[in-house]
């Protein structure tokens, strides 16, 4: 399999309960990303791993967390979220060491908060 | 501030027409990278250009191409010869140079939802 995964495509949870979002890349890039897309709104940065070390967290509640085991693999962890947290969330990686390296994207998990 | 604004939310062209999507953007590095997405109803995010700061020539790539205007801070995607797949939302995207030596993450302009007429 190439390119970046993302599962579950959809996730219709409670905000009661715990979820996890699992992205998986087979590019072999050093960096990975968690962005959050909202209607009308531009792409928010939640967190960015740097050869699984985090380097960013873009102030995002705490209700919300990442775990980045190795360079391929990432997990958002979810519990007791908003319904403002309804979104949909895209995972991306890319190759720290070239400014012309783009972003890869995952198909995204379709959020629904209820 | 914003450091990237693209002020069009939408854009209507003809099929075979060519369209101009606008993108300024703010930054004080000298050295920063410019990236085109466009992003179909079906959700995915697909890379379609890139321009960096330094480059003399305007970025092409098959039918879409940018207008680097360095000066005004500005890199508009152009589309040549408009087809009913290019109706999507369409994305101007940042890369600047933290500390030297790491190119991460992007930022993101609002996007311009584009619609192609037949």
């Amino acid at each position: 399999e190439t390119g970046v995964t993302q599962t579950p495509r959809h996730l219709v949870m409670g905000m009661t309960n715990k979820k996890s979002l699992k992205c998986e890349q087979h590019l072999g890039h050093n960096a990975m990303y968690w962005y959050k897309q909202s209607a009308k709104k531009p792409l928010e940065l939640m967190f960015v791993y740097n050869f699984k070390e985090q380097t960013e967290n873009n102030s995002v509640p705490s209700r919300f967390s990442p775990e980045c085991p190795n360079s391929s693999h990432l997990f958002l962890h979810l519990h007791t979220l908003q319904p403002e947290d309804s979104a949909l969330y895209l995972c991306a990686s890319s190759q720290l060491s070239e400014l012309n390296s783009p972003l890869h994207f995952g198909n995204g998990t379709r959020l629904t908060v209820t | 501030a914003q450091k990237i604004t693209q002020t069009q939310p939408g854009m209507f062209v003809q099929e075979k027409e060519a369209v101009t999507l606008d993108c300024t953007y703010d930054t004080s590095d000298p050295s920063y990278g410019l990236f085109w997405y466009k992003q179909p109803s079906s959700g995915e995010m697909i890379f379609l250009i890139y321009q960096g700061s330094y480059d003399q020539q305007n970025a092409t790539e098959g039918r879409y191409s940018l207008n680097f205007q360095k000066a005004r801070k500005s890199a508009n995607l152009v589309i040549s010869a408009s087809q009913l797949g290019d109706s999507a939302m369409y994305f101007c995207a940042m890369r600047e140079v933290e500390g030297g030596t790491s190119y991460g993450k992007l930022t993101f302009g609002q996007g311009t939802i584009l619609t192609v007429h037949p």
